[in-house]
């Protein structure tokens, strides 16, 4: 069975601080995909990358950055140069190969970042 | 703009009432789903449907009931079956039925009991 597993419950930082939210993941499939969201207070979750399991290239876009790891089953997100705006529940989640429609949620990071 | 239309944005409750949260989409997704949220927690999934006039239960569909007569369109009712109603609801849909598209989600909905 596939799972997700964010660690950290809740993170605070001073602005203008790197800060990395780390996603440890569990499968089976050699097949999948994992992916970063962001829910801001408003509450929407807002889709901010997509990796597949045969790309292991880190990216960035901007100050976020993305760490993929198969080694350590890990794909960890660093913000660097936080901002208040970033203060939100990051949640990273898991979708096999296979299955269409399960894709799993970590239980998130609450990211507060203070002025 | 294309996106998730959800509503109301809160809705309230009462004992033994059965309520229904509307979701549509104009992004010609032909996967529609539905999560519960609860504090602290991540997202759980209720009820997915990859295509019109067919749907399937996700993790907690009990006390949940859902149709989906058109494509933009997939509401979800709450039941007096449902005894912890109180939740964050989010709908979402999916470009492809295949794996490995993003699902892009709606602002959601906050049930709450009176």
């Amino acid at each position: 069975a596939q799972k997700v597993t964010q660690a950290q419950t809740e993170i605070s930082v001073v602005e203008k601080e790197d800060v990395t939210l780390d996603c440890v993941y569990e499968t089976r499939d050699t097949t999948y995909y994992l992916f970063w969201y962001k829910q801001p207070p408003s509450g929407e979750l807002v889709f901010l990358i997509r990796r597949n399991s045969f790309d292991e290239q880190n990216e960035i876009s901007g100050r976020y950055s993305w760490n993929f790891q198969k080694s350590t089953s890990s794909f960890n997100f660093t913000i660097t140069a936080s901002q208040v705006v970033d203060s939100a529940v990051y949640f990273c989640a898991l979708s096999e190969g296979g299955n269409n429609n399960d894709m799993r949620f970590g239980a998130g990071t609450r990211l507060t970042v203070k002025p | 703009d294309g996106g998730i239309t959800q509503s109301p944005k809160y809705l309230f409750r009462k004992e033994g009432q059965n309520v229904t949260l509307s979701c549509e989409q104009n992004l010609n997704h032909d996967a529609m789903y539905w999560y519960r949220q609860d504090p602290g927690q991540g997202l759980r999934l209720i009820y997915y449907s990859q295509i019109v006039n067919d749907f399937q239960k996700g993790d907690i569909a009990e006390g949940y009931s859902v149709s989906r007569e058109k494509k933009e369109s997939f509401p979800l009712t709450v039941t007096s079956a449902q005894k912890n109603p109180t939740a964050f609801y989010l709908c979402a849909s999916r470009q492809s039925r295949t794996g490995g598209q993003p699902q892009h989600f709606g602002d959601g909905t906050r049930l709450s009991i009176l």
